[in-house]
């Protein structure tokens, strides 16, 4: 079993549309978990953090289940500007500092 | 602020030619340091981490190698490249909990 997993997609989906991705990671004692965006031929760029009790940045959620060592992002009212690869990320557990990322979900927006 | 600097952006070398790649992080101390590898089309691959000097955490067995020399800075590594090294070469830092920040990565092509 991987030890971070999310659905590759793609995703297509219209401008303004909602779209949710999902993770699940293996290691119950990891500790920090974040989204990252990735746009073509570029490096990762923080997202948002994942916190248990759920956050919001404007139109993005994040939600964690340590219960059931899952990972949420939602996106609303996409925009074309959301086009790119979303990744989730595990930090710590059992190897302290190391930082594990999903393979990726490719997000398309189309007007 | 702190700031990430790897390079080169781009490098063309011949099958079984020496390979270095460096990162330096400035603005912190004692980063737990990252270098990882993304093939064209797939997700990133952790090849070594580290979180302190002289700390080197080896994730996947290849003709690649890292050292830590100075707390931070971190350098990649080959005697003899092979094709399969081909790919995007990113370096990233951390600090405890909080979230990885990239360089701008190494686009390497072994011909």
């Amino acid at each position: 079993r991987k030890e971070v997993e999310q659905d590759p997609g793609p995703f297509n989906v219209p401008e303004g549309a909602t779209v949710a991705f999902n993770c699940t990671y293996s290691n119950s004692a990891s500790q920090s978990f974040f989204w990252y965006r990735q746009d073509c031929r570029k490096e990762p760029k923080l997202l948002m953090s994942v916190y248990s009790s759920g956050n919001e940045d404007g139109r993005f959620t994040a939600q964690l289940n340590r219960a059931s060592q899952y990972i949420s992002l939602l996106i609303r009212d996409s925009k074309l500007s959301d086009s790119a690869t979303y990744l989730c990320v595990v930090k710590g557990g059992t190897s302290y500092g190391k930082l594990t990322f999903g393979q990726g979900t490719i997000l398309t927006v189309h007007p | 602020s702190q700031t990430i600097h790897q390079w080169p952006a781009t490098l063309v070398q011949p099958v079984g030619s020496p390979l270095s790649l460096e990162c330096t992080v400035e603005g912190t101390s004692n980063p737990n340091l990252y270098w990882y590898r993304q093939a064209a089309g797939r997700g990133l691959q952790l090849l070594f981490y580290s979180v302190g000097i002289g700390q080197i955490s080896s994730e996947v067995p290849q003709n690649l190698s890292a050292s830590r020399p100075q707390d931070r800075q971190f350098i990649l590594s080959s005697k003899k490249l092979l094709l399969s090294d081909s790919g995007f070469y990113l370096c990233a830092w951390s600090l405890g909990g909080v979230a990885a920040f990239f360089g701008q990565g190494t686009r390497l092509t072994v011909v």
